[in-house]
């Protein structure tokens, strides 16, 4: 049963570049959120894709944009790159459950290094 | 204030020692609680959820204080493998976004 997998696991870009990261969630998860983690900090919720849609989106700029495919997949592209947005960028899978049943347990992938020079 | 903090730490525990952190939140209808376990570059994993009756799994143990509004996790007879950044997670409601701390560093030494 294959985890969530991302790509690429590494990669560095110059300012003003664009980037897109991808990812495939866990097998029978329907659900994919990307986060942000900068070094010394907590993932940071960017925005979490059901159903082909943006569910919820977190305080990021325009900047980041991402898309889910019918398959579940998802990416997510960050265009005009600042050196800010070096981070380890983390996709998480969930099934989303319906109503107020409680907590979503997430798996998580690996993660996407991404350096700004 | 932000909406979860924990101390950075690092903490640093002799082997088979017990070591015990906090993490406050500030968003009295939270509704579900983690703790989470990352280990330096890797990807977080889940540790434990976190019960209002409170949680026991092996040698760790999660407590959820809703009037004072902190969980807390606390490990027993640590190992070396134990040293890691534990990250307190919070829902402020069910199915929403996940409010992430900045994660506690942990060191356990031999």
């Amino acid at each position: 049963d294959a985890g969530v997998t991302q790509s690429p696991t590494h990669l560095i870009k110059t300012r003003g570049q664009q980037v897109t990261l991808r990812c495939s969630p866990k097998s029978g998860h329907d659900t994919v959120s990307w986060y942000q983690q900068a070094l010394g900090q907590g993932p940071q919720f960017i925005f979490q894709y059901y159903e082909e849609e943006e569910r919820q989106r977190g305080n990021f700029p325009d900047r980041f944009s991402g898309h889910q495919f019918p398959n579940y997949s998802s990416e997510l592209n960050v265009n005009a790159l600042l050196l800010g947005d070096s981070a380890l960028y983390l996709c998480a899978s969930s099934l989303l459950a319906g109503g107020n049943t409680g907590a979503n347990v997430l798996t998580f992938g690996a993660g996407s290094r991404l350096t700004v020079l | 204030r932000k909406e979860v903090e924990q101390d950075p730490g690092p903490f640093n525990v002799p082997e088979g020692a017990t070591v015990a952190f906090n993490c406050t939140y500030s968003n009295s209808a939270s509704q579900s609680f983690f703790w989470y376990r990352q280990d330096c570059r890797k990807e977080p994993k889940l540790l434990m959820s976190v019960y209002s009756s409170g949680n026991e799994d092996g040698r760790f143990t999660a407590q959820l204080n809703r009037a004072s509004q902190y969980i807390s996790l606390l490990i027993r007879d640590s190992k070396l493998s134990d040293s890691a950044t534990y990250l307190c997670v919070v829902n402020p409601q069910s199915n929403y976004q996940l409010i992430w701390g900045a994660g506690t560093k942990l060191i356990i030494k031999p």
